[in-house]
């Protein structure tokens, strides 16, 4: 299925250092998600956008739901190791068929050695 | 946040047989409810759509008759992958939608996840 493109597809961090990510996409949104993932476990939602031009944050993170509503992007600030993960975004469309989630590739985050 | 549990979290089966998984949404009604299935490395695969008291619908290349599933209760879908065999062995992720209320909107909430092994 139709994807989101996210970047970056992976980042190294360092702890204390702030870590940005974006999703853009060619379609229209009603809304973003933000969603993390730890290995073998399910995506944990982090943030939720509905309006065009939203900023939210939740601690350490900001997020921000696109002017155009085709893209959004995610901050995390002064990161710490258990920032570790794979981050998702994720747009719903609201259609007439049913509304589902498009999801982009995922962010890999991983921390420097 | 809201909860949605997965059961079992990992299972075992052998080649040929049926296997059940069950999402529940813990504190909230779910009309909708979606199965994901992923693979290392990868984002989530959407398999399909499950609304309650009818059927599920389908993604392309789907086998509805393999992967049946079935949304009996506002809190409750399953998930039973039938006549398994080891390329059905993936990790298969449910999600929830939470209608929310008149100030927040409806967002969805994932499962945690069942590790799913055919030998």
């Amino acid at each position: 299925g139709q994807q989101l493109n996210q970047s970056p597809q992976s980042m190294f961090i360092q702890e204390g250092e702030d870590v940005s990510m974006n999703c853009t996409s060619s379609s229209i949104f009603n809304t973003w998600l933000w969603y993390k993932q730890d290995p073998g476990e399910g995506p944990v939602l982090l943030i939720a956008l509905y309006k065009a031009g939203e900023l939210t944050s939740n601690g350490r993170l900001t997020a921000q739901f696109g002017i155009t509503r085709k893209d959004s992007f995610l901050n995390i600030s002064a990161s710490i190791p258990s920032d570790v993960g794979i981050y998702f975004c994720a747009g719903e469309m609201i259609k007439a068929a049913g509304n589902k989630l498009t999801f982009g590739g995922g962010t890999r985050v991983l921390v420097k050695p | 946040g809201a909860v949605v549990s997965q059961h079992p979290s990992w299972v075992i089966c052998k080649s040929g047989t049926s296997v059940k998984i069950e999402c529940r949404s813990l504190d909230f009604q779910a009309t909708t409810m979606f199965w994901y299935r992923q693979f290392p490395k990868q984002s989530l695969m959407l398999m399909a759509t499950s609304n309650e008291g009818s059927k599920a619908t389908y993604e392309q290349g789907v086998e509805k008759d393999k992967f049946l599933i079935n949304h009996a209760s506002l809190t409750l879908s399953t998930l039973t992958v039938t006549s398994a065999h080891p390329e059905d062995s993936s990790f298969y992720i449910c999600s929830a939608r939470d209608p929310g209320t008149a100030r927040s909107g409806n967002t969805i909430y994932f499962g945690e996840g069942s590790w799913l092994t055919v030998v």
